[in-house]
């Protein structure tokens, strides 16, 4: 077990819907990094938050958004869905800004869009 | 081209070793990580090496490290049916925080 945490673990939606996927990452990491994982493209890095500053941003979507909140939990925003969108959705935490630093990820959340 | 590349298949017979190979792109990488991935499951840290190291030892994985070939590779000794998973070399660079994966290689372990 990582100390990251992910909810839920499984999503069910349709095209064109919103969902919003969760994250708490262990306790005392002040950064929150989001990765998807599709088969096509593998892993890649969507966004990372530090200590509730967006700090870099990857391949992420406009339709996408994140945020962290005071306590550190972090919320991964997926809107206007499209089928391209099912994958792995994976957060990871470290301890402070990420350079140089090992990350702990989470167990995932696995999105269905239909 | 991938700035992470590695075979995506690796077969073996159970108790043999296996060694799953890895090239990166970017010499001011700092860290290199190895994930493990079991069907179903999230990555489990597997191990890492600094790049100022040539090998790592923990158990029965050994991690090399050629920097000047940026070449980094896995070796498991003895390896079990358990070992089937699919293993992510992983690059973290010092320009940035995120960590650039590799596609994975898919380890497949025969009785």
């Amino acid at each position: 077990d990582s100390g990251v945490t992910q909810t839920p673990k499984h999503l069910i939606t349709a095209t064109g819907q919103r969902v919003t996927l969760r994250c708490s990452p262990r306790s005392g990491d002040l950064s929150v990094y989001w990765y998807q994982q599709s088969l096509d493209q593998g892993l890649q890095f969507l966004i990372q938050y530090y200590n509730g500053e967006e700090r870099a941003k990857g391949n992420i979507l406009e339709r996408f958004s994140a945020q962290q909140f005071p306590d550190l939990h972090s919320e991964l925003n997926l809107s206007s869905l499209e089928l391209g969108d099912s994958a792995l959705y994976f957060c990871a935490s470290s301890p402070t800004e990420g350079r140089e630093e090992t990350q702990y990820f989470g167990p995932g959340t696995r999105l269905l869009v239909l | 081209g991938e700035d992470v590349e590695q075979s995506l298949f690796l077969s073996v017979r159970e108790g043999d070793s296996s060694v799953i190979n890895c090239t990166y792109t970017d010499s001011s990488s700092t860290y290199l990580y190895w994930y493990k991935q079991e069907p179903g499951a999230g990555l489990q840290l597997l191990t890492y090496i600094f790049s100022n190291m040539d090998m790592k030892q923990d158990q029965r994985l050994t991690v090399l490290l050629n920097k000047k070939d940026k070449h980094l590779s896995l070796r498991i000794a003895d390896t079990q049916t358990g070992d089937s998973a699919i293993y992510f070399c992983a690059e973290g660079r010092r320009s940035q925080g995120n960590l650039i994966f590799g596609k994975g290689t898919k380890l497949s372990v025969k009785p």
